[in-house]
């Protein structure tokens, strides 16, 4: 079966200091990955999805970004955090071998900028 | 474009209840419609989905039917737990490739 894994859980970073969010699925083969936030109080926003290795799509203008240096492997930066980047970030994959377009989505990282 | 518009929460039920969070949407085309649950400190959980009109997804107890008439996809179940406190997104998505689109959510709870 798949899984998939983000970490850290929890993050308290101060203003300014980069990011590195990780994202791993197992048991599928070339999925489609996708970064979302959900901000407190507010519903969830596409911020990048990737078809493919080195291959990202943006959503959202914005100082963060994305990268996918492996197949199953999917990362979230940003070299200067700011306070509005707080919140709920969920990695989430769809399968690409099926013709079904549900996507399942992981544990996800709290940030707060401090 | 495309949209979904959820009822506001919080919605507030004794154990045993009947549940209806009322989910419309705008879409173009025939989009996909889903409903995904989210437990206290957790990521998205997919509880349902339907593909095409009139289709009826279901799961634990849960259900929703896809009306294209009245553009809506109202979850239900018929008698509430305590476990079934959370929030509920409804979400559509038309193309493959592309992002779902949530509401904005509804947060369930349920006392005994």
């Amino acid at each position: 079966s798949q899984t998939i894994h983000q970490w850290p859980a929890t993050l308290v970073q101060p203003v300014g200091s980069p990011l590195s969010l990780e994202c791993t699925v197992e048991g599928t083969s070339n999925p489609n990955l996708y970064w979302y936030r959900q901000a407190a109080g507010r519903g969830l926003q596409l911020l990048f999805y990737s078809v493919g290795i080195g291959q990202i799509s943006s959503e959202v203008p914005q100082n963060l970004s994305a990268s996918r240096p492996q197949d199953r492997q999917f990362i979230l930066s940003s070299k200067k955090l700011l306070l509005s980047d707080s919140g709920f970030y969920l990695c989430a994959w769809k399968s690409r071998s099926t013709s079904s377009y549900e996507q399942y989505f992981g544990p996800g990282t709290r940030l707060t900028v401090t | 474009g495309n949209s979904v518009t959820q009822m506001e929460g919080p919605v507030t039920l004794s154990e045993e209840a009947f549940l209806t969070i009322n989910c419309t949407y705008t879409a173009t085309g025939y989009p996909s419609l889903f409903w995904y649950v989210q437990y206290p400190g957790e990521g998205l959980q997919l509880l349902l989905k339907a593909t095409k009109a009139d289709d009826k997804g279901s799961n634990k107890g849960f259900e929703a039917t896809y009306r294209k008439e009245t553009t809506s996809f109202h979850l239900e179940k018929g008698s509430v737990q305590v476990s079934d406190s959370a929030v509920y997104f409804c979400a559509l998505i038309w193309q493959a490739g592309t992002a779902l689109i949530f509401g904005k959510g509804t947060t369930l709870s349920v006392s005994s």
